[in-house]
């Protein structure tokens, strides 16, 4: 069964510095991995998404993560942090083969960025 | 990308009605929708797999006769609080998945139903 784990429930940054969300997962297959942001009261918004190509993976926003598979992580960063940023950030891992598996989400992590 | 509507957005009711939520994908096809449920605060959390033309697939600790959903056709899926108490009151998010496409297990998401049940 996959899982994913979110190392940090809040994080705090001050405006224009680096931001770092961590995330660990566990599959037992390949594993699609995303990045979801959601902001108060609001639905998801699809950041970044990893399916097999590029480790490296650049998303809206500035966002970017990179899949390291001898890590099992796919941590989410940006260089300069925005005020419109802070948010709840969800790390999120589905099992490419089996058709139909939802997604299974991490805890979340909240995102302050200060002035 | 493609789109997901959720109606209503918001929705307040009494103890013991129920209410009625509606998922559509507006510009695709989807053979399978997801319904999660978020507490305040806290992560989603899956509540049951809709699948077009059949019964939905319930997850563990979710009760199918309080939780009624139907996935009628290709583009709309319902959920059904039935009998609702203030205890379900609660933020319902659907997804869906675009039928025939590349399985990257990509999901697209609505924008949510906040139900409050007084």
């Amino acid at each position: 069964a996959q899982s994913v784990t979110q190392l940090d429930s809040h994080v705090s940054v001050s405006e224009g510095t680096p931001v770092l969300l961590r995330c660990n997962y566990s599959s037992s297959y390949s594993p699609s991995l995303f990045w979801y942001v959601q902001h108060p009261n609001k639905g998801l918004q699809l950041l970044l998404k990893y399916t097999s190509a590029a480790t490296l993976v650049k998303g809206i926003n500035g966002f970017e993560a990179e899949f390291k598979k001898s890590e099992t992580s796919f941590h989410l960063t940006k260089p300069s942090a925005h005020m419109s940023d802070a948010a709840e950030y969800f790390c999120v891992v589905s099992d490419r083969n089996q058709a139909g598996t939802a997604l299974i989400f991490g805890k979340g992590t909240t995102l302050s960025v200060s002035s | 990308g493609a789109v997901v509507s959720q109606h209503p957005s918001r929705v307040i009711c009494k103890s013991g009605t129920s209410v009625k939520i509606e998922c559509r994908s507006l510009d695709f096809q989807a053979t399978t929708m997801f319904w999660y449920r978020q507490f305040p605060k806290q992560s989603l959390m899956l509540m049951a797999t809709s699948n077009e033309g059949s019964k939905a697939t319930y997850e563990q600790g979710v009760e199918k006769d309080k939780f009624l959903i139907n996935h009628a056709s290709l583009t709309l899926s319902t959920l059904t609080v039935t009998s609702a108490h203030p205890e379900d009151s609660s933020f319902y998010i659907c997804s869906a998945r675009v039928a025939g496409g590349a399985n990257t297990g990509e999901l697209f998401f609505g924008e949510g139903s906040r139900l409050t049940v007084l």
